[in-house]
């Protein structure tokens, strides 16, 4: 199992531009998560979808971020336009079920720098 | 409100020494509870987790806690501290609709000093 694979690594990219950054889960998981760590603020939750459907999205910033899943191996966050608050590690997260005995599978984040 | 508190955003330990990470949480409903553990340019991982079973929880590399209802408290602790220890650890209580929704402190940096 390759475990939550997330791309790229790491973004450098100026004010205003748009930025993506995808997820592709564990195969066989129907919980998608997306996450923003900050020193600030720590470890947010942004969004997470069910069998592709987004189910809360409470936590996206404003209305420059959205996400989406096409298919159930494959998720896009957005970011149209950034700006340097934006900076931080966002992180992809899947799980199998939505019990507590069924733990959050992280993938090796995102590095986002706005200049 | 779901919350945790983690005091100590840097801890540092010697090598063969106990270890203790604190937390303490705010729920309004019956808590479930976890650590998770993250190391250089990685995701998280779980540690262990407190589900309203047994109040002592055995995790993974040694790490234990143990739920205190009374003390609103879920300490993670290890006897003796290994170099491979050294990352940073996160609490995180679940939300009120469930498990979907965990709520993070903002962790504990952790250095084992040879």
């Amino acid at each position: 199992d390759a475990g939550v694979i997330q791309s790229p690594r790491h973004e450098v990219t100026e004010m205003g531009q748009e930025v993506t950054l995808r997820c592709k889960p564990i195969s066989g998981h129907d919980y998608l998560f997306w996450y923003r760590q900050t020193m600030m603020r720590g470890l947010e939750l942004l969004i997470y979808f069910n069998n592709n459907v987004p189910i809360d999205d409470s936590g996206m910033p404003e209305d420059r971020f959205s996400a989406k899943m096409p298919n159930a191996s494959f998720s896009t966050l957005k970011i149209q336009p950034s700006e340097p608050r934006d900076s931080a590690v966002y992180f992809c997260a899947s799980r199998f079920g939505s019990s507590y005995n069924s733990p959050l599978h992280f993938g090796n984040g995102t590095r986002l720098t706005v200049t | 409100a779901q919350s945790v508190t983690q005091l100590g955003s840097h801890v540092s330990v010697s090598e063969g020494a106990l270890v203790l990470l604190r937390c303490n949480y705010s729920s309004s409903v019956p808590p479930y509870l976890f650590w998770y553990v993250q190391y250089p340019n990685q995701g998280l991982q779980l540690l262990l987790k407190y589900t309203s079973a047994a109040t002592l929880v055995k995790g993974i590399n040694g790490f234990e806690a143990e739920f205190k209802k009374s003390e609103t408290s879920f300490h993670l602790t290890k006897p003796s501290a290994h170099m491979s220890d050294a990352a940073e650890y996160f609490c995180a209580v679940s939300g009120p609709t469930g498990a979907n929704n965990l709520f993070f402190g903002t962790g504990t940096r952790l250095t084992v000093i040879p």
